[in-house]
């Protein structure tokens, strides 16, 4: 079975800093990789995957993240946070399989992340 | 526009009271799946349906039922609540292999008393 940890559940930085976002699993296959972002009573948004290709993948509002294969991590990063990026992120995890795997996406445990201005 | 409806999106409600929470999308994607989301403890897959009429347990099945009648909707049911069931749940539905992206609903969140 995959497993995802979220190595820090709240992270404070302040407008304009950069900030890196931790995630590591564990499968014994494959897998794709997600960030999701959940803004303060909202529902969830893809922000990056990683399928295949490129280990540095970019994604909307400026965020990428870098699939490490030989750590299994998968971190987020930003260059220069603002305000409205204020929301719990989450890391997830799809086996690259089949069947009754197909679909199933195994979340982290969420960082909060408050900017700070 | 790709949507993917839930609702209620609040509900208060009291122990043992049976309750349906609706999930439809607009898509025609075979795949849907309910997650419940506590804090500190992410998302967890309650149920999930590969296609009509097909369905099968996830990490956390108990309490909940669901049924897939349609393609377009994928019910969550608890026959009857109790306050551990106090959460947000998600609807997710996700295309046929080879499409990777999942979309999340708005979210209902319960209360149970």
């Amino acid at each position: 079975a995959q497993s995802v940890t979220q190595l820090d559940s709240q992270v404070p930085v302040f407008e304009e800093a950069p900030v890196e976002l931790r995630c590591n699993y564990s499968s014994s296959v494959s897998v794709y990789l997600f960030w999701y972002v959940q803004y303060p009573n909202q529902g969830l948004q893809l922000l990056l995957k990683y399928l295949s290709g490129s280990t540095l993948v970019k994604g909307i509002n400026g965020f990428e993240a870098e699939f490490n294969k030989s750590q299994t991590s998968f971190h987020l990063r930003k260059p220069s946070v603002h305000i409205s990026d204020t929301a719990e992120y989450f890391c997830a995890v799809s086996l690259n399989a089949g069947g009754t795997s197909y679909g199933k996406l195994t979340f982290g445990q969420g960082t909060i992340l408050t900017v700070h201005p | 526009e790709a949507q993917v409806t839930q609702n209620p999106r609040y509900l208060i409600t009291v122990t043992g009271k049976k309750l349906t929470v609706t999930c439809s999308q607009n898509m025609n994607h075979e795949y849907m799946s309910w997650y419940r989301q506590d804090p500190g403890l992410g998302l967890r897959q309650i149920y999930y349906s590969m296609n009509v009429e097909v369905t099968d347990k996830g990490d956390v099945p108990e309490g909940y039922k669901v049924s897939r009648k349609e393609k377009r909707n994928f019910p969550l049911i608890l026959e009857s609540p109790s306050p551990n069931q106090t959460s947000l749940y998600f609807c997710a539905t996700r295309g046929t292999v080879g499409s990777y992206e999942q979309y999340f609903g708005p979210g209902t969140r319960l209360t149970v008393t």
